[in-house]
């Protein structure tokens, strides 16, 4: 079946721009997570949905960044006014109600 | 905190030899921990879960509670797992990363 799928791969942003990530994940997951990968680190807890409630958003670094599921499927990170630190790539994973998370390809964002 | 600290950044051995990727974790409750693989041009993806206590590709992974230790073994390395691996912890729904070690395995 089709796994975690995110778009754009890539997007070269202009500092101060406004940006938005999507995640598509797997049919009947329920929970969703986003975490952010700087270079030569792990990946770092952003978001937390569970259905379309966002239950924790604990790791967002600042109120630039946003991130919404409203149907409960989809879903959408958003990051407002890019500064050059944002630049990471950006991975999505779902699950099942606490059971293996699975990843999706991430976003690489680069702020100019 | 919790936090997982995988103290090297690469690994590199032959083709043939033992295998062992460290992962160390301080965590006040039961941990629940896992490791994940990262091979070229792929996604990250579970390779085992000690929970589970199986055996995937070879690797195995024991939690030492007294070491605060879950490291990664494989007994004969080869040359299809050079890959990233990330050590994790579960913390609530959310999993904390090490910073990952770069397994090579040389010819």
């Amino acid at each position: 079946g089709a796994g975690v799928s995110q778009s754009p791969r890539y997007k070269v942003a202009k500092r101060g721009q406004d940006v938005a990530l999507r995640c598509d994940p797997i049919s009947g997951h329920v929970s969703l997570f986003w975490y952010q990968q700087a270079l030569g680190q792990g990946p770092e807890f952003l978001t937390y949905f569970q259905n379309e409630a966002q239950l924790d958003k604990s790791g967002l670094p600042s109120d630039r960044f946003f991130a919404e599921r409203p149907e409960g499927s989809v879903s959408t990170l958003k990051i407002q006014r890019t500064q050059q630190e944002d630049s990471a790539v950006y991975l999505c994973a779902s699950s099942r109600l606490q059971e293996t998370q699975y990843f999706g390809p991430g976003t690489r964002l680069l702020v100019l | 905190a919790q936090r997982v600290t995988q103290p090297e950044k690469l690994l590199s051995v032959f083709k043939g030899a033992p295998v062992e990727l460290k992962c160390n974790y301080s965590y006040s409750g039961s941990p629940e921990l896992f490791w994940y693989v990262q091979y070229s041009r792929q996604r990250l993806q579970l390779l085992l879960r000690h929970i589970s206590r199986e055996s995937i590709k070879g690797f195995t992974a024991d939690l030492n509670k007294g070491e605060t230790s879950f490291h990664l073994k494989k007994p004969f390395a080869q040359e299809e797992d050079s890959a990233m691996y990330y050590c994790a912890l579960a913390r609530g729904n959310k999993l904390v990363f090490g910073a990952g070690t770069i397994l090579r395995v040389k010819s």
